[in-house]
């Protein structure tokens, strides 16, 4: 079984969307949790960290971490085509290894 | 945050050469790490480049394959050795940044092409 479990899509929404990434981990000792956003041929951008369960808000970014589900969401309100990326999931013990998510692929269509 | 800076950006290499990718980042890190991203796949972990010692390697990746350097808490190198087109990929360099909760940040990336 797999650490982070993350539908790869591609995911397609008209502009303007409010978009829902998801992903389910397996540990329920894991602790620290991060969405990062990859454009093609870049390095993941981080979004979002989170460290306890519940809602932490950044603008048109909503993170969610529900520890008894074992489940993280990141959703993105007024979607733009420039949110048009990868989105990773990553969950982690400790900061001495991540586990990532296998992306899920975001087009936002103009 | 923190800005990681790594290079070359991209290179094409011969079949059984060797390149090496340098990560500098901008301020003190405790940890930092390499990272393997495969064409459509997502990030593997190959090691932690340890300051003052050898690195730490993950299963499936070899110091004779994948020699780490850490000189210093701002830089780190990673040599891919004896290419093959199955080295293509991008290597991403990682640092745990402390502030207001710690967290992991990326360079740009490294992308290999193997021909």
């Amino acid at each position: 079984q797999k650490e982070v479990e993350q539908d790869p899509g591609p995911l397609s929404v008209p502009e303007g969307a409010i978009v829902s990434l998801n992903c389910t981990y397996s540990n329920s000792a894991f602790q620290y949790f991060m969405w990062y956003r990859q454009y093609s041929r870049k390095g993941p951008e981080l979004l979002m960290y989170t460290y306890s369960s519940g809602n932490k808000e950044d603008g048109r970014f909503t993170a969610q971490v529900d520890k008894s589900s074992k489940y993280i969401s990141l959703f993105i309100r007024d979607s733009q085509p420039s949110d048009s990326a990868t989105y990773l999931c990553a969950v982690a013990y400790n900061f001495n290894k991540f586990y990532f998510g296998s992306g899920t692929k975001l087009n936002v269509k103009p | 945050s923190a800005v990681i800076s790594q290079k070359p950006s991209r290179d094409i290499c011969q079949r059984g050469t060797s390149l090496t990718i340098q990560c500098q980042v901008d301020s003190q890190v405790t940890m930092m790490f390499w990272y393997r991203q495969q064409p459509g796949q997502s990030l593997t972990l190959i090691a932690t480049a340890n300051q003052g010692s050898e690195a730490t390697y993950e299963s499936g990746f070899v110091i004779d394959k994948f020699p780490i350097s850490r000189p210093n808490l701002t830089f780190s190198t990673l040599t891919v050795s004896n290419m093959s087109p199955e080295d293509s990929s991008i290597y991403l360099c990682s640092a745990e940044v402390q502030g207001n909760g710690n967290t992991i940040y990326f360079g740009e990336g490294s992308w290999l092409t193997v021909v």
